[in-house]
């Protein structure tokens, strides 16, 4: 059974920093592109960033290009995000979401880990 | 990037109705989108890849179809626990977008 644990979420000030984490099982984790994908209270969803399953290739969305930085540890099944200059607009519930077969769309997400930037 | 435009963006349907969903891309992009369903407090969950693969699991009432750039979900037969937001992704290029989001609610 595939499994997903986000962690790592938290209250932020503009400008800190955070550092996301998704436990992997259930699956062969280094073949699979993972993905972030977060959503702001009452919004649409928004896809963040990915990496390859070797982590030879990394996208990022254009809103956080330069701020975050998706990493993962494949002997540890285990998916990062680094976030850095937090702004308000950051505010979203994050989730790590399971990249399908042949590059499909992401076919299993997590529960999302809850991040919070204010003053 | 690639725009999505979902449409509508609500509808209200009664058990048993033919609903349709529909999404349109800013530029072609094969075959590489997929629905999604969202439920209140809970993760979306997969129904289609591929415009128009049925993920395991799901029930045959839901269905997609579509080309270039106009992508159709139908729920032919509209159920109680159908009743959520829907979403359209597509994977063609980086960076991933999805569409707005459609909240089917009960008439």
């Amino acid at each position: 059974e595939v499994q997903l644990l986000e962690s790592g979420g938290g209250l932020v000030q503009p400008g800190g920093s955070l550092r996301l984490s998704c436990a992997a099982s259930g699956f062969t984790f280094s073949s699979y592109a993972m993905n972030w994908v977060r959503q702001a209270p009452g919004k649409g969803l928004e896809w963040v960033s990915a990496i390859s399953g070797s982590a030879g290739s990394t996208y990022y969305a254009d809103s956080v290009k330069g701020r975050f930085t998706v990493s993962r540890d494949n002997s540890k099944n285990t998916l990062f995000l680094q976030m850095n200059s937090l702004r308000a607009e950051d505010t979203a519930l994050y989730y790590c979401a399971k990249g399908g077969d042949y590059n499909s769309v992401p076919d299993f997400w997590g529960q999302g880990t809850l991040v919070t930037v204010s003053a | 990037a690639i725009q999505m435009t979902q449409s509508p963006s609500s509808l209200s349907a009664s058990v048993g109705d033919r609903v349709t969903i529909t999404c349109r891309t800013s530029q072609g992009i094969g075959n590489d989108l997929g629905w999604y369903q969202q439920k209140p407090g809970k993760a979306p969950k997969l129904l289609i890849y591929a415009v128009s693969s049925l993920q395991s699991g799901v029930p045959s009432r839901f269905s997609g179809s579509g080309s270039g750039t106009d992508f159709t979900l139908t729920i032919s037969s509209l159920q109680p626990e159908d009743f959520a937001t829907y979403f359209c992704l597509q994977d063609y290029i980086y960076p991933r977008t999805f569409g707005q989001g459609t909240k089917v609610e009960i008439k």
